[in-house]
């Protein structure tokens, strides 16, 4: 079954401390996988892509098919960055491509 | 861009009246709307595929009947709770892929979500 695992309700760091979001995932095909967040009060969207391999606002995923993992890491955490992030799981293809979410981690930026 | 709107944003109604959600995408078409449930503290959780032109593609567990889609337009969505129950109380978003341009690797655009409360 497709699933993705986010074990962390909530992960409080202080500023300019490293941050890791963990999250793992269970898909039996070739997954995509993204990060997703939601600052308060406003809509979910989308942060990064592991087929991109991109950072944004310093964050970074890498995929690792062996452990089945997709973490999110941030060197330096900033308040800014305090809300709420989504790790899911793109399954299906083409335009009805569906995604699985985790639960979410609430990431505390503390000062 | 790649705007997509929710309406109502709250509503309240009593047991066993039904509610529709508008879900719009502002700046682009949209073949394909995604409708998720969110419920207190929890993940969201898929209830269907809207598609332009044809039948919406439900999740396992959801009702059909109970969750009625529409999806008549390229831009706009519609989800009917009917006979609403307060177990149906919950937060209902919506999201829409750029189905000519912007959405690459799949991204989806949300919206702000509907809170419903049925007394």
């Amino acid at each position: 079954a497709q699933r993705v695992t986010q074990p962390e309700k909530l992960l409080s760091v202080f500023k300019g401390a490293p941050v890791e979001l963990k999250c793992n995932y269970s898909y039996s095909g070739s997954p995509e996988l993204f990060w997703y967040v939601q600052y308060s009060r406003q809509r979910l969207q989308l942060l990064l892509r592991h087929i991109s391999r991109e950072s944004i606002k310093g964050f970074t995923a890498d995929l690792n098919k062996g452990e089945t993992s997709f973490h999110l890491k941030k060197p330096f955490a900033q308040e800014e960055d305090s809300a709420m992030y989504y790790c899911a799981l793109s399954r299906g293809g083409g335009a009805t491509n569906k995604l699985i979410f985790g639960t979410g981690t609430l990431l505390a930026v503390q000062p | 861009g790649a705007v997509v709107s929710q309406h109502p944003s709250r509503v309240i109604c009593k047991s066993g009246t039904s509610v529709k959600i508008e879900c719009r995408s502002l700046d682009f078409q949209a073949t394909t709307m995604f409708w998720y449930r969110q419920f207190p503290k929890k993940s969201l959780m898929l209830m269907a595929t809207s598609n332009e032109g044809s039948k919406a593609t439900y999740e396992q567990g959801v009702e059909k009947d109970k969750f009625l889609i529409n999806h008549a337009s390229l831009t706009l969505s519609t989800l009917t709770v009917t006979s609403a129950h307060p177990e149906d109380s919950s937060f209902y978003i919506c999201s829409a892929r750029d189905t000519y341009g912007r959405s690459s690797y799949n991204e989806q655009f949300f919206g702000p979500g509907t809170r419903l409360t049925v007394l």
